[in-house]
């Protein structure tokens, strides 16, 4: 069965400098993962997808992640936090195959001080 | 393109009272997917239209249903409302629902069950 495991319910970082929201997920094939963001009372926004072909995404809003089959992480990065960056983070994988339901992280919630 | 739109955003319901939930996916996508988010749970599928068809379904009891419609529009309903069925309901269309298609998210409905 497929799962994802957000080691970070919360992260707090200052404006200007770099972000790491760590996953680690679990598959017993080749996973489809992403990285969903919830911005306060707005829907779900994909910002990346990873679905086996270069194994560093990169996303939207200068956000990218690396693919690490050995690791089973697939952690997201931004080199520099901006004050609009602060939300819900949700990485997730794909059920797999025909069954394109997602399973969700419990999410991390990001702070960006000024 | 317009987004996936879900009616109503805010319902506010008695326990044992019943409720229907409305989702509009993007034009010329035929998968639509729900999804119950609450802060104790997070975010959990909980069943998948393609072509008027249920594929998939998440682990909730009986008194959750959906139907999809031959243009792609999705009804939720849930009978005999419990305290715990208070939550953010999400709904994403994407193409094909396949694991590598991208789902696209409304922006919810807030069903409050007093």
């Amino acid at each position: 069965a497929q799962s994802v495991t957000q080691l970070d319910s919360h992260v707090s970082v200052s404006e200007g400098t770099p972000v790491l929201l760590r996953c680690n997920y679990s598959s017993s094939y080749s996973p489809s993962l992403f990285w969903y963001v919830q911005h306060p009372n707005k829907g779900l926004q994909l910002l990346l997808k990873y679905t086996s072909a270069a194994t560093l995404v990169k996303g939207i809003n200068g956000f990218e992640a690396e693919f690490k089959k050995s690791e089973t992480s697939f952690h997201l990065t931004k080199p520099s936090a901006h004050m609009s960056d602060a939300a819900e983070y949700f990485c997730v994988v794909s059920a797999g195959g025909s069954q394109g339901n997602l399973i969700f992280g419990k999410g991390t919630k990001l702070s960006v001080k000024p | 393109k317009a987004g996936v739109t879900q009616t109503p955003r805010y319902l506010i319901k008695t326990r044992g009272q019943q409720v229907t939930l409305s989702c509009s996916p993007i034009s010329g996508h035929r998968s639509v997917s729900w999804y119950q988010q609450t802060p104790g749970q997070g975010l959990q599928f909980l069943f998948e239209y393609f072509s008027e068809t249920q594929r998939n379904k998440g682990n909730f009891p009986g008194r959750f249903s959906g139907r999809q419609f031959s243009n792609s529009r999705s009804e939720m309903n849930v009978s005999t409302l419990e305290l715990g069925d208070s939550a953010l309901y999400l709904c994403a269309s994407s193409f094909s629902g396949d694991a590598w298609n991208e789902q696209f998210f409304g922006p919810g409905t807030r069903l409050t069950v007093l």
